[in-house]
């Protein structure tokens, strides 16, 4: 089956400083990625959709400036954590779609902010 | 706004008997479905999914129906087994790509 890797898989970072978590495509071009939080009561909140070459779509309430989305290419899309806090620390999952009816989730993040 | 909704946070059933997750979407415009399955600290892997021209899709123990006209779908898990235990996603997409989770529901099947 289709793979998406994510790296890293943990990090701990100091408060105030970026963290950068990719996401890549193994076998397949993702027109679309997708980056989500998920929370302790385990609910998934989508953050953002990238599409190769433009901008990313940001949900509402989600800051586009401390959490910059790249989708440089077809495969490959990266989160940054700006200036991370904290309340940062969490659990980030990537997806990579070659279309709408399949999404492939890469293995997630868990960050922590110290 | 929460366009897919899984209103049962938790779900626990025994072992043999059949487990029923449900989830509810205000988009009319979705028209393919998901349903995902995830351990904790690993990524949600796809379980099953269903188009709107069908009603129901089947593959093993799991049956994914939907009623289009109520907005709803359900995963029936027959029979349950203590590694179906996980938490379960659904999700919706239309045709501009636009793919929206549910919050989940966290399934417990009891030996």
């Amino acid at each position: 089956g289709a793979v998406v890797s994510q790296h890293p898989s943990r990090v701990i970072c100091k408060s105030g400083t970026s963290v950068k978590i990719e996401c890549r495509s193994l076998d397949f071009q993702a027109t679309t990625m997708f980056w989500y939080r998920q929370f302790p009561k385990q609910s998934l909140m989508l953050m953002a959709t990238s599409n190769e070459g433009s901008k990313a779509t940001y949900e509402q309430g989600v800051e586009k400036d401390k959490f910059l989305i790249n989708h440089a290419s077809l495969t490959l899309s990266t989160l940054t954590v700006t200036s991370a806090h904290p309340e940062d620390s969490s659990f980030y999952i990537c997806s990579a779609s070659p279309g709408r009816t399949e999404a492939f989730f890469g293995q997630g993040t868990r960050l922590t902010v110290v | 706004d929460q366009q897919v909704k899984q209103n049962s946070p938790s779900l626990s059933v025994q072992e043999g008997r059949i487990s029923i997750l449900n989830c509810d979407y205000t988009n009319s415009m979705f028209d393919y479905f998901l349903w995902y399955k995830k351990y904790p600290a690993e990524g949600p892997t796809f379980l099953i999914s269903i188009s709107s021209i069908k009603d129901k899709n089947e593959d093993g123990r799991f049956t994914v129906f939907l009623n289009k006209s109520a907005k709803h779908l359900s995963l029936h898990i027959v029979p349950s087994q203590p590694g179906d235990s996980a938490v379960y996603f659904c999700a919706a997409s239309n045709n501009n790509n636009d793919m929206r989770f549910g919050a989940g529901t966290r399934l417990t099947v009891k030996p």
